[in-house]
């Protein structure tokens, strides 16, 4: 089973600034099959990223995936005040389910 | 317009069961594998189950193994998840989940559409 790191656990930062956020499998993860959600207080999770670098529908270009194999990185160009939240990596593609990584929070410096 | 509406939570002993369900529309149901994931109170994100468009393929988390049970009505769009001897670290807002893409098993896609969870609560 793949398990996922991710760091830091918390970012403060103010808007406009450029996050990056880190996400890093036990294993190399298959055909970057690694997610990214986003998920504001009283809220679902909002799918950002598939496959490593694509943006799901109506997602922002300041947001940004890369990596492949064990290390994978969500970035934010400029953050906006919308922006801050907690943001989730996800392996797919090992049936039957997923794993999630322990989250890192974006906060208002 | 997707919506997955979920049902069925509430305080429960331990030791007993709760059925959840979740109702959906906007889409076609039985293309799509449809997961349970949970959240417990401040904590991330815990995959529960997943069953595939034509119940094929099941999968569950171990920490629900054999007291879970997963299973999907398409006839009628809904999801449920049946969970005897209920803990108290099962104590959790529980998501019906909806896989991006067509697959024959499950998670061959992330998530795309969530619902907003009922909320589980085991307590004495």
């Amino acid at each position: 089973e793949i398990v996922l790191t991710q760091s830091p656990g918390t970012l403060s930062l103010s808007p406009g600034e450029r996050a990056t956020l880190s996400c890093r499998a036990s294993q190399s993860v298959s055909s970057s099959y690694l997610a990214w959600y986003q998920q504001k207080p009283g809220q679902a999770p909002r799918l950002l990223i598939y496959g490593a670098s694509s943006r799901a529908t109506g997602i922002p270009d300041r947001f940004s995936g890369s990596g492949s194999g064990t290390d994978f990185t969500l970035t934010i160009s400029r953050l906006e005040p919308e922006d801050f939240a907690v943001y989730y990596c996800q392996q797919y593609g090992s049936s039957p389910g997923f794993t999630f990584g322990p989250g890192t929070k974006v906060d208002i410096k | 317009e997707v919506q997955l509406v979920e049902s069925g939570g509430g305080l429960v002993q331990p030791g007993r069961s709760l059925r959840l369900s979740c109702a959906a529309s906007g889409f076609t149901f039985d293309d799509y594998a449809m997961h349970w994931v949970r959240q417990a109170p401040g904590k991330g994100l815990e995959w529960v189950s997943g069953i595939s468009w034509n119940s094929g393929s099941i999968g569950y988390a171990d920490s629900v193994k054999g007291r879970f049970t997963i299973s999907r009505d398409n006839a009628k769009n809904s999801l449920y998840l049946q969970m005897n001897s209920l803990r108290a670290e099962d104590t959790a807002l529980y998501y019906c989940a909806k896989e991006g893409g067509y697959c024959s098993s499950t998670s061959c896609f992330p998530i795309d559409y969530w619902g907003q969870g009922t909320l589980v609560t085991v307590s004495s």
